[in-house]
């Protein structure tokens, strides 16, 4: 039983370039969600998805997209990244809206 | 506007001591509260919850602590061993309906 997992851990992007931040659980969660968190900060929810075919957006979701075609996987989007973009990043799942189970998170450098 | 806050960035205990950890919030809405741990390089991991109709839970070391009226949580760790050395985060959420807020975490040091 893996839990939650995510590639990748570790990445660096030019200013400008896109990528997918994989997130996949096998405990038949409904809910899924990504979040940022940035130094000294808490967590801040990027966006969140109720069960297949549904998204939407948490408190930062500006520069993020998502989809969610399947109950198990649930990928993050960035199309032109900016250094802003930089911090870690965290998938969670959840049966219901509360105790998520997060992911290992994938640190991300825009420079 | 921060919703939910953690007042105090660090905390150092000695083992075998209590540790409290404190969260106030902003929104009376908020009916149900989680507290979770974080080890460097991990994700966060859930520790103990409680729901706005109790003003106490339980489980082993760990207990949380809701006032109301203060709009104020704590968590208690007795005792305190080197293993609890963590950042820890509170969290709130409105009838089950919404996502968790999280507040910025306290990072606990526990002292051999």
């Amino acid at each position: 039983n893996a839990g939650v997992t995510q590639t990748p851990k570790f990445r660096i992007l030019k200013i400008g370039q896109s990528m997918t931040l994989q997130c996949t659980q096998d405990m038949n969660h409904n809910y899924m969600y990504w979040y940022r968190q940035d130094p000294g900060m808490g967590l801040k929810l990027i966006y969140y998805s109720v069960g297949a075919g549904i998204t939407d957006k948490g408190e930062v979701p500006n520069g993020y997209n998502v989809s969610r075609s399947t109950t198990e996987d649930f990928p993050l989007r960035l199309e032109l990244a900016a250094p802003s973009q930089t911090s870690v990043y965290f998938c969670a799942s959840s049966p219901r809206l509360y105790e998520q189970y997060f992911g290992p998170g994938t640190r991300l450098t825009v420079t | 506007d921060q919703q939910v806050k953690q007042n105090s960035p660090s905390l150092s205990v000695q083992e075998g001591r209590i540790s409290i950890l404190n969260c106030d919030y902003t929104n009376s809405m908020f009916d149900y509260f989680l507290w979770y741990k974080k080890y460097p390089a991990e994700g966060p991991t859930f520790l103990i919850s409680i729901s706005s109709i109790k003003d106490k839970n339980e489980d082993g070391r760990f207990t949380v602590f809701l006032n109301k009226s203060a709009k104020h949580l704590s968590l208690h760790i007795v005792p305190s061993q080197p293993g609890d050395s963590a950042v820890y985060f509170c969290a709130a959420s409105v009838g089950g309906n919404t996502p968790l807020v999280f507040g910025k975490g306290t990072r606990l040091s526990v002292i051999a």
